[in-house]
């Protein structure tokens, strides 16, 4: 069973702070992986992508990817309020589903 | 250019109905996903069709069953409806099988009484 973990939350971060997401996931085949915000009562939207080790930058967002560990994550600069939404992580081998972890709630406190 | 597009947005049904949804992906995407979102089980993938032709499919009942029409739109049915359907189905569309960027719809948000 493919699986992608992620830690439900709520993480709580002050606002100007750096906010990490976690994810792991236990495909070693997996190549690409994605992170998608999703508010409250909309639907995912992506933020970044990335598919080789090390790390992706846009913007105040970062991903980063170690194969080895498989691990995934995304930190988040200057979190700001609006950043408050569920952040999932999900992952694939190509041509393959996406497979989705549960999301990890992200809240910032103004 | 258009995002995906759903209909419709919400619907109450009752245990043993069937229900359609539909999906109108970007112009020019030819791969349509969908996803059943619940607050317990996350985001689960139930089947991908391109060009017609289902890709990939999810671990769910064959009560749940999709299609894709030559211009790219697709449907997904699911018959025997439960009282455990009850979910936001998704869909996402991207320019191909596995592509790396998947557009979401607003989804449908189905409530089976």
């Amino acid at each position: 069973q493919k699986e992608v973990e992620q830690n439900s939350g709520p993480l709580s971060v002050p606002e100007g702070a750096i906010a990490s997401l976690n994810c792991t996931y236990s495909d070693r085949g997996s190549q690409s992986f994605f992170w998608y915000r999703q508010y409250s009562g909309k639907s995912p939207e992506l933020i970044m992508f990335i598919y080789s080790n090390g790390d992706k930058e846009d913007g105040r967002f970062t991903a980063q990817l170690n194969k080895a560990s498989q691990y995934v994550s995304l930190l988040i600069r200057d979190s700001q309020p609006s950043d408050s939404a569920t952040y999932l992580c999900a992952g694939n081998q190509a041509g393959t589903a996406l497979i989705f972890g549960k999301g990890t709630t992200l809240s910032v406190s103004s | 250019k258009a995002g995906v597009t759903q209909t419709p947005r919400y619907l109450i049904k009752t245990r043993g109905q069937q229900v359609t949804l539909s999906c109108s992906p970007i112009s020019g995407h030819r791969s349509v996903s969908w996803y059943q979102q619940t607050p317990g089980q996350g985001l689960q993938f139930l089947f991908e069709y391109f060009s017609e032709t289902q890709r990939n499919k999810g671990n769910f009942p064959g009560r749940f069953s999709g299609r894709q029409f030559s211009n790219s739109r697709s449907e997904m049915n699911v018959s025997t409806l439960e009282l455990g359907d009850s979910a936001l189905y998704l869909c996402a569309s991207s320019l191909a099988v596995g592509q790396e960027t998947q557009y979401f719809g607003p989804g449908t948000r189905l409530l089976v009484l």
